[in-house]
């Protein structure tokens, strides 16, 4: 049982390039949720996904996309990726939004020059 | 969110107990405190939460005074890898606010 698993654990990028981080659950959780944690600072909400088939706009959607590609996956893109979105990216899951309980991946850090 | 008040570092004895104290005096009746933990350089781990009743699993206890002002949360024979950055926090019940906000948190720092 490994939880919530991401994918890559590192990257670098130059500006403009694209990728994609992967997540994936295996709890069988309902709600999953994009977070992105700068130094110093607490986390803020990307996108999340109540459900398989939705996704919504956290506090912080610019410059990304998901994907909520069946229950157990939620993917986050950077199509353009910017100096600004240097960060470490946690995923995690709930069993539904009104859950508070989530479940973190262990961070993808990303790093754009 | 219900805003909440930790210090922002305690020290404590290896096997001994940690006792990380947080005040919510705005909490509203309905609403949860949930208490989260961040060792260094991973993602944040769910500890426990209640309402107003204490609250015991295997990681940890959760003790909500009776008026709901305040919590404690009790590591009971803490060691080296409960060293973390601790967060109380009190989500938004309504609405459309489905995130959980961390904020500074308690430093723990266990000491053989």
């Amino acid at each position: 049982n490994a939880g919530v698993t991401q994918t890559p654990k590192f990257q670098v990028l130059k500006t403009g390039q694209s990728m994609t981080l992967q997540c994936a659950q295996d709890m069988n959780h309902n709600s999953m949720y994009w977070y992105r944690q700068d130094p110093g600072m607490g986390l803020r909400l990307i996108y999340y996904s109540a459900s398989e088939g939705t996704t919504d706009k956290g506090e912080v959607p610019n410059g990304y996309n998901v994907s909520r590609l069946n229950k157990r996956e939620f993917s986050l893109r950077l199509e353009s990726a910017a100096p600004s979105q240097t960060s470490v990216y946690f995923c995690a899951s709930s069993w539904g939004l009104d859950s508070y309980e989530q479940y973190f991946g262990p961070g993808t850090r990303l790093t754009v020059t | 969110d219900a805003k909440t008040t930790q210090p922002p570092s305690m020290d404590c004895a290896e096997g001994r107990a940690a006792n990380l104290p947080c005040n919510h005096s705005t909490i509203s009746g309905n609403e949860y405190v949930y208490w989260y933990r961040q060792i260094h350089s991973q993602g944040p781990q769910y500890i426990i939460h209640g309402l107003k009743n204490n609250e015991t699993n295997e990681m940890a206890s959760l003790i909500i005074t009776e008026d709901r002002k305040s919590s404690t949360l009790i590591l009971p024979h803490a060691t080296l890898r409960d060293t973390a950055v601790y967060y109380c926090i009190v989500p938004y019940s309504g609405g459309s606010n489905y995130k959980l906000t961390f904020g500074k948190g308690t430093l723990l720092t266990v000491n053989p």
